[in-house]
Formats: structure tokens, sequence, C-alpha cells
């Protein structure tokens, strides 16, 4: 079975402090994907990245950083000099192919509160 | 425009009510999806359908149905709404991309549903 879990339910950091987003899979694929999304107040959800099994180079977009780390079964998501737009409720996800790559499975989101 | 539509975007309808919810897109992709979103749960998949001619059941397609009336509308139907389907629901669509043939989800705004 395919788990994906999201241990922290709430951060909140001050303006510029960096932070951390937890995401620890369950998988018995050998080819998967994992996801980022974000989902600010308004509610919609913003694709973030996806991540394939078979590269573990971790992956730098502004202040977006992700370490896809395969030996702990996480894929951390990290946020430099955090802003006021960056809260939201983020989501990792995961999809495999003995379950069907369309299938994807969320963990239960962390928000994320940054104060002025 | 938005690539994916969802309307309406709010709703409140009572117990035993047969209520619709549509979603269009104009991204040209092939496969659909329903998601709910209930509190501390993330999201969790309805139905999906890869094209016209292939809907599937997801994890919680119980009490729920569709229709699939175009490559781009996908329906989501209570056909005797409860109050335990009070929940933010997503359509989402993918495209089979890549060498291993995995889908990114892009997902609508989503409708919030309260049935009384």
């Amino acid at each position: 079975a395919q788990k994906v879990t999201q241990a922290q339910t709430e951060i909140s950091v001050v303006e510029k402090e960096d932070v951390t987003l937890d995401c620890v899979y369950e998988t018995r694929d050998t080819t998967y994907y994992l996801f980022w999304y974000k989902q600010p107040p308004s509610g919609e959800l913003v694709f973030l990245i996806r991540r394939n099994s078979f590269d573990e180079q971790n992956e730098i977009s502004g202040r977006y950083s992700w370490d896809f780390q395969k030996s702990t079964s996480s894929f951390n998501f990290t946020i430099t000099a955090s802003q006021v737009v960056d809260s939201a409720v983020y989501f990792c996800a995961l999809s495999g192919v003995n379950t069907g790559f369309q299938k994807l499975v969320f963990g239960t989101g962390t928000r994320l509160l940054v104060s002025p | 425009d938005a690539d994916v539509t969802q309307t309406p975007r709010n709703r409140i309808t009572k117990t035993g009510k047969r209520i619709m919810l549509e979603c269009s897109q104009t991204k040209g992709h092939d496969r659909m999806y329903w998601y709910r979103q209930d509190p501390g749960l993330g999201l969790r998949l309805i139905y999906y359908s890869f094209d016209v001619k292939d809907i599937n059941k997801g994890e919680i397609s119980d009490g729920y149905s569709v229709s699939r009336q175009a490559q781009a509308k996908f329906s989501l139907s209570l056909e005797s709404a409860i109050p335990n389907q009070t929940a933010l629901y997503f359509c989402a669509t993918s495209d089979l991309t890549g060498k291993r043939g995995t889908d990114t989800q892009y997902f609508g705004p989503g409708t919030r549903l309260t049935v009384l």
C-alpha cells in the first residue's frame, strides 16, 4: 500500500525565517513519483514540483528547494527566507507504477503560517 | 481564463437533494478526476476517467456518480446528498507525459459543498 505522512500539522514562523516541511512516504513500487502542491487561503491547489524515483538530484527554484532521500523515504520541502505570501497548506503526494500513476495519494497537509 | 473551471464554486443544499458539480477544462488533457477534501484527511479520489468511454472508481466512490460528457467535461453527481458529503470538491486533469508515463495533475479552484 502507498502512504504519505506529513507529521507536521501546523508550523508558524516569522517572516524571513527558513522553514522545512517534512514528507515521508511508503511504497513498494520501484518506480514512483512524488509531488508537492500548495493550497493558499483562496483554496485552489497549485502544483509546485514533481520528482521521479530515478532522480535523486535535489532541486532549487528560487526560494524553494526540495530534498529527495530514497534511503529515508523522504521528500522534504524547504522555503528560504519565508514571506507572508507563503502562508498556505502544503500537500505532499505520491503515485506509483503498480497502483497506477494516475492515482495520487496525498498526505494530510501541513499548514504554514508566516507572520510579519 | 483558467484552464480548469468548476461550477458552482459554492453550494448549499439539503439532505436528500440531487446535486451536480461540473468541471470543464481547456488544457486538452484526456484524463480527468474528482477528489474531495476533508479537514485533516487530505484529498481522496472519488472517480477518474481516462477518456470519454473509460470511467473508474476511486477510493471513495460510494454515494457518487460521474458523467464524462466530452473530453473537456466531467461531472460529479450526488444522487441523494447527505451531511457527511459536506466537503471541498476538486476536479483535476492530467495528460500522459514522459517516457515513464506519469501524470501531473492540475486542479480546478474547488467547489465548497454544504449539505444541511
